[in-house]
């Protein structure tokens, strides 16, 4: 299984909205609803920020949104703010119980 | 709030077994689903292998051969073993709880492991 395909690396200004994108096939993103979202900051494990494409878990702000469009999912930061520049990697599930990431974006908040 | 903690060796030579154990604090019957994924340094994340509460397993194709995770619900942890191993194997391994098979909502802070002589 190849890795989803991200930009390496987006980049926005305080209040402005980014969007990153994660590419996959029709056996990953393009057959199952679950993509999900990581916040990886420098050092420290990643968190959960959105699955099941739309869902948020409880105490991430609704400034996370995630969708998907065919083999593409993305993941859509409004309202940026200095502490949203980290590392983001989209996952799908890709069926009989194995997942694969994407190679991760460095989010820069000017 | 379940806690995930990752244990063992921070070091390994090369051609041997890494082994790394995970504990789960609280209620490991949170979930059934259990994953290990690592991270090597500077390079993005790569699911490794998970396992179900009953014992089932599956693995990256890219490391099967090599691989094996096995549980012990009794303790509340869950095992991860990686034969002959190279200096690619050079990672923060982490051990991630199971949203089911939907995400992974609960990370364990990461151990280092280096592949050195």
């Amino acid at each position: 299984q190849s890795a989803l395909t991200q930009p390496r690396s987006v980049s926005g200004s305080p209040g402005q909205s980014v969007t990153i994108s994660c590419t996959g096939t029709n056996s990953d993103i393009g057959d199952y609803d679950y993509v999900s979202w990581y916040q990886q900051h420098p050092g420290k494990a990643p968190k959960l920020m959105t699955y099941d494409v739309i869902k948020r878990p409880s105490g991430v702000p609704d400034r996370f949104s995630g969708s998907k469009s065919g083999n593409t999912a993305s993941l859509t930061i409004s309202g940026l703010q200095a502490e949203d520049e980290a590392d983001y990697y989209c996952c799908s599930y890709v069926a009989r119980y194995t997942w694969v990431f994407g190679g991760g974006t460095k989010l820069t908040v000017l | 709030q379940v806690q995930l903690q990752e244990s063992g060796p921070g070091l390994v030579k090369p051609s041997e077994t890494l082994a790394l154990t995970c504990s789960v604090s609280a209620d490991s019957r949170s979930s059934d689903y259990w994953s290990w994924i690592r991270q090597p340094p500077g390079k993005g994340l790569e699911w490794i292998g998970y396992i179900y509460s009953n014992g089932n397993t599956n693995y990256n194709p890219s490391l099967k051969g090599r691989v094996s995770i096995s549980i012990d619900t009794s303790k509340s942890q869950f095992s991860l073993t990686l034969n002959s191993v190279t200096a690619a194997d050079t990672a923060v391994y982490y051990c991630a709880r199971g949203l089911s098979f939907r995400a992974f909502d609960i990370w364990g802070q990461g151990t280092m492991v280096t592949v050195s002589s």
